[in-house]
């Protein structure tokens, strides 16, 4: 496709359960992001990749979260145990040299 | 610490009237600078991006951006403003140093556009 994709679009889940988020970056794009948007929030920077170099891991807020990406395909994030304040939009992007983000269409989390 | 403020959480104009939306930045060096706008129940698109050259950068949708060094500015307007541009705001800076991709964002304006 010529976007960023992201699956599922809605996931609502039981508070401990763990869910698994998807993101299909644009082909050649070597930046992933991982943000999260809170209702009524700005938006919070999670994770980042580039190509192979380690990745930039500093915006998880706990050790529930993780997020894996192979080379420059797609990369899934992982929310263990999840709780009621896990609940947001997370957004993926993917960047080529020079231009900004091209953001997926996000997946709505709910924990209920 | 490196950051983007946009100072105001929610702008408030009258459609027909110009829009200026701000966007302050601390970052070290000359980055590239964006603005992006979310539409209620859509994703974020990209509106604009300064890299170099002329401070005043055209974007989609009629708005435009204006580079101020000096400042460390750059805010987002438009000179008549439309009720469908009502939507959430987003100023974003990336560092130029090696390969650093990394979007650094302001939290958000949200304007709202009167009929």
């Amino acid at each position: 496709g010529a976007g960023v994709s992201q699956s599922p679009s809605n996931k609502v889940t039981e508070k401990g359960k763990d869910v698994e988020l998807r993101c299909d970056p644009i082909s050649g794009h070597t930046a992933l992001y991982w943000y999260r948007q809170r209702l009524g929030q700005g938006l919070e920077f999670l994770i980042y990749f580039q190509g192979n170099s380690a990745p930039d891991k500093s915006g998880l807020p706990s050790d529930r979260f993780s997020a894996e990406r192979t080379g420059e395909s797609v990369s899934t994030l992982t929310i263990q145990r999840t709780q009621q304040e896990d609940s947001a939009v997370y957004l993926c992007a993917s960047s080529s040299p020079r231009q900004g983000g091209f953001f997926g269409p996000g997946t709505r989390l709910t924990v209920l | 610490a490196q950051s983007v403020a946009q100072p105001e959480d929610q702008v408030n104009v009258a459609e027909g009237n110009p829009l200026t939306v701000k966007c302050t930045y601390s970052v070290s060096g000359n980055p590239y600078l964006f603005w992006y706008v979310q539409y209620p129940n859509r994703g974020l698109q990209f509106l604009l991006k300064y890299i170099t050259g002329d401070n005043l950068v055209k974007g989609s949708y009629g708005f435009e951006a204006e580079f101020n060094k000096s400042q460390t500015s750059f805010h987002l307007k438009k000179p008549s403003a439309l009720v469908s541009d009502s939507a959430l705001y987003f100023c974003a800076v990336r560092l130029r140093a090696g390969n650093n991709r990394k979007l650094i964002w302001g939290l958000g304006t949200s304007l709202a556009v009167n009929p």
